[in-house]
């Protein structure tokens, strides 16, 4: 099992529209999940963190369920320019800080 | 913008070449990580360096290695390039931290 997996889409949906995404991890011990968004051939970027009480910023709402280890990523209201691959991080135990990437799962907003 | 700048941007070199690529982290910044990415691939862990030490590795063999300077900012190098080495190289710096903020990589090719 990889140890951070996602749906790799695409995802195409209306403006307006409502998309979640879903990112599994392996090791049950990591503790720091983030999402990033990356455009097209150009660098990720932090969008946010992902914690245990949930986390909203905007439109967006990130969640962790534990239990059955997956992070979410929740996007309300969707604009053309949320048009991107979106990166689930996960750190891999007993490093804090060695994070490691999902394939991503691209987005496209269609008009 | 990240404030994490890379060199070059692009590079084309011939198997079995030698290649450095840099990066200079976001001041105050102690932690800098690199990764690789392949085309539809999300960014594959390198290694990383806090404080000039080498802070953890990813599954990548020997010929590739690292340093960093005592102004934090650091260096990659891969030897005896291999076809399968084309890719995006990103540099990533934090504070020690799990948030990670990218440069625009260095894409390099390897023909």
């Amino acid at each position: 099992r990889k140890e951070v997996e996602q749906d790799p889409g695409p995802f195409n949906v209306p403006e307006g529209a409502t998309v979640a995404f879903n990112c599994t991890y392996s090791n049950s011990a990591s503790q720091s999940f983030f999402w990033y968004r990356q455009d097209c051939r150009k660098e990720p970027k932090l969008l946010m963190s992902v914690y245990s009480s949930g986390n909203e910023d905007g439109r967006f709402t990130a969640q962790l369920n534990r239990a059955s280890q997956y992070i979410s990523l929740l996007i309300r209201d969707s604009k053309l320019s949320d048009s991107a691959t979106y990166l689930c991080a996960v750190n891999i135990p007993p490093m804090n800080n060695d994070m490691r990437f999902g394939a991503g799962t691209r987005l496209t907003v269609k008009p | 913008e990240t404030g994490v700048t890379q060199s070059p941007t692009h590079l084309i070199k011939t198997r079995g070449q030698q290649v450095t690529l840099r990066c200079s982290s976001q001041s105050g910044h102690n932690t800098v990580s690199w990764y690789q990415q392949a085309l539809g691939q999300g960014p594959q862990f390198i290694f990383q360096y806090y404080r000039e030490e080498e802070n953890g590795r990813g599954n990548f063999p020997p010929r590739f290695s690292g340093l960093q300077f005592p102004n934090y900012s650091s260096e990659l190098n891969v030897n005896a390039l291999e076809l399968d080495d084309s890719a995006l190289y990103l540099c990533a710096s934090s504070l020690g931290g799990e948030k990670l903020f990218f440069g625009s990589g260095t894409q390099l090719s390897v023909l």
